[in-house]
């Protein structure tokens, strides 16, 4: 199975300012269709997961411009460029290549 | 508006069974792949099972192979996970997922309980 290593699983960041949430998988997630099947998901406290990410760097619809992802391979990076109160809650990052599909542990952001 | 709804889940003694249900709307269920995730109480996401447009494929995470089966009917747009031999450890909140190796709509879950 793919692992999904999410870094840090905490994270406590002052209203503004830039939060950075780090996705590394255990094998390279590029498809043999060309794509790179990488998502990010935010679950609010009691809430259903929400996508904010695919393929890497595609931005769901509505979801804020200060949510930007990045990455290729291995490597994988979620950026906040400036924090707000409703960005709180958990961030999962998911890989869609392989079976089985595979999360990361998930990341905590809170405010601080 | 895509709407997912799950229904089906409750409270199940060891080893018994348990069938779920997910309801969709708002799109054409039909032309979707459609999955199954589960978050255990506190814990994080877990794939549980994946099912094609037309059933011709379904996948399923280790834990649940020859336990959980994942159906369809397209004509009544909905999506079934059939859970027997119920382990303590299968106790989650059950989501309904649109899509293959991403997941643009989920609903809001149905919680198993498996307990005695």
């Amino acid at each position: 199975d793919v692992l999904m290593t999410q870094s840090p699983l905490s994270l406590s960041v002052t209203l503004g300012q830039p939060a950075s949430i780090s996705c590394r998988s255990s094998q390279s997630l590029g498809n043999s269709d060309g794509n790179t099947y990488l998502s990010w998901f935010h679950q609010r406290p009691g809430q259903s997961p929400r996508r904010l990410i695919f393929k890497v760097s595609s931005r769901d619809s509505g979801v804020p411009d200060r949510f930007s992802g990045s990455g290729s391979g291995t490597d994988f990076t979620l950026k906040i460029s400036r924090v707000e109160a409703e960005d709180v809650g958990v961030y999962y990052c998911m890989q869609g290549t392989y079976w089985p599909r595979t999360f990361g542990q998930g990341t905590n952001v809170e405010i601080k | 508006e895509v709407r997912l709804v799950e229904s089906g889940g409750g409270l199940v003694q060891p080893g018994g069974s348990l069938r779920l249900s997910c309801v969709a709307s708002g799109f054409s269920f039909s032309s979707y792949w459609m999955t199954w995730v589960r978050q255990a109480p506190g814990k994080g996401l877990e794939w549980v099972a994946t099912i094609k447009q037309d059933a011709s494929e379904k996948y399923f995470v280790d834990s649940v192979k020859g336990r959980f089966t994942v159906s369809r009917d397209n004509a009544k747009n909905s999506l079934c996970l059939q859970m027997n031999s119920l382990r303590v450890d299968d106790t989650a909140l059950y989501y309904c997922a649109r899509g293959m190796s991403s997941h643009d709509s989920w609903g809001q879950g149905t919680l198993v309980t498996v307990s005695s």
